[in-house]
């Protein structure tokens, strides 16, 4: 079956770095986003990696490893509003989204 | 407006009711998603539309019925629901189905059932 895994909870300081992993066992592979969601909103996108390597787009950047079935979101200089779930998602053979069940940050002062 | 509005934001809702899901996007966008979410669980597709035309239901029950009148508007209307079906129920939108494109998603319905 298709899997995606990811910490249920993490916790981090205000002004410092997280990483959120995310491991997926998938038919196929044409993709991974990272979604951002608060609490009681819409999740927004944050990244879509297809090629391995590092993408940066201000604070955020999203790694990927096709070869090992692997990605990560990094944070730095965490703010409080970036307390939030992180989703990763998958896009299979079939171009069929297949998501994780999402990282809790909790950001603490 | 812009992106993509849910309608209600809560409902609560009786097993014998029968209540309707509104989602509406502003974006030009091709096809829209009914998606569930349960707490500590992955997203759950439900249903796809394309152009109007549903092209993925996945294996949701009948008490579930999606209507596509057009490109902008989805619903999802309840009947009979079980307490089990309490959950966020998020509409998304995306350019065109089967590809790499970002999905907008709106705010969700809190559903109750009671």
């Amino acid at each position: 079956g298709q899997n995606i895994d990811q910490p249920t909870e993490m916790t981090a300081t205000e002004g410092a770095i997280v990483q959120i992993n995310c491991t997926y066992q998938t038919s196929g592979f044409n993709g991974l986003f990272w979604y951002q969601q608060h609490a009681g909103e819409a999740p927004t996108f944050l990244s879509y990696n297809v090629l391995d390597g590092l993408e940066e787009k201000g604070r955020f950047s999203s790694f990927l490893s096709r070869s090992k079935g692997y990605s990560y979101l990094l944070l730095k200089e965490l703010q409080m509003k970036d307390s939030a779930s992180y989703l990763c998602a998958v896009l299979d053979s079939n171009y069929q989204l297949i998501w994780g069940a999402g990282t809790k940050l909790i950001i603490k002062p | 407006e812009t992106g993509v509005t849910q309608t209600p934001r809560h409902l609560v809702m009786g097993m014998t009711n029968k209540k309707s899901l509104k989602c509406e996007q502003h974006l030009g966008h091709n096809a829209m998603y009914w998606y569930k979410q349960s707490a500590k669980k992955p997203l759950e597709l439900m249903f796809v539309y394309n152009f109007k035309e549903q092209t993925e239901n996945n294996s949701v029950p009948s008490r579930f019925s999606p209507e596509c009148p057009n490109s902008s508007h989805l619903f999802l209307h309840l009947h009979t629901l079980q307490p089990e079906d309490s959950a966020l129920y998020l509409c998304a939108s995306s350019q065109e189905t089967g590809g790499a494109y970002g999905y907008t998603f709106g705010s969700g319905t809190r559903l109750t059932v009671v």
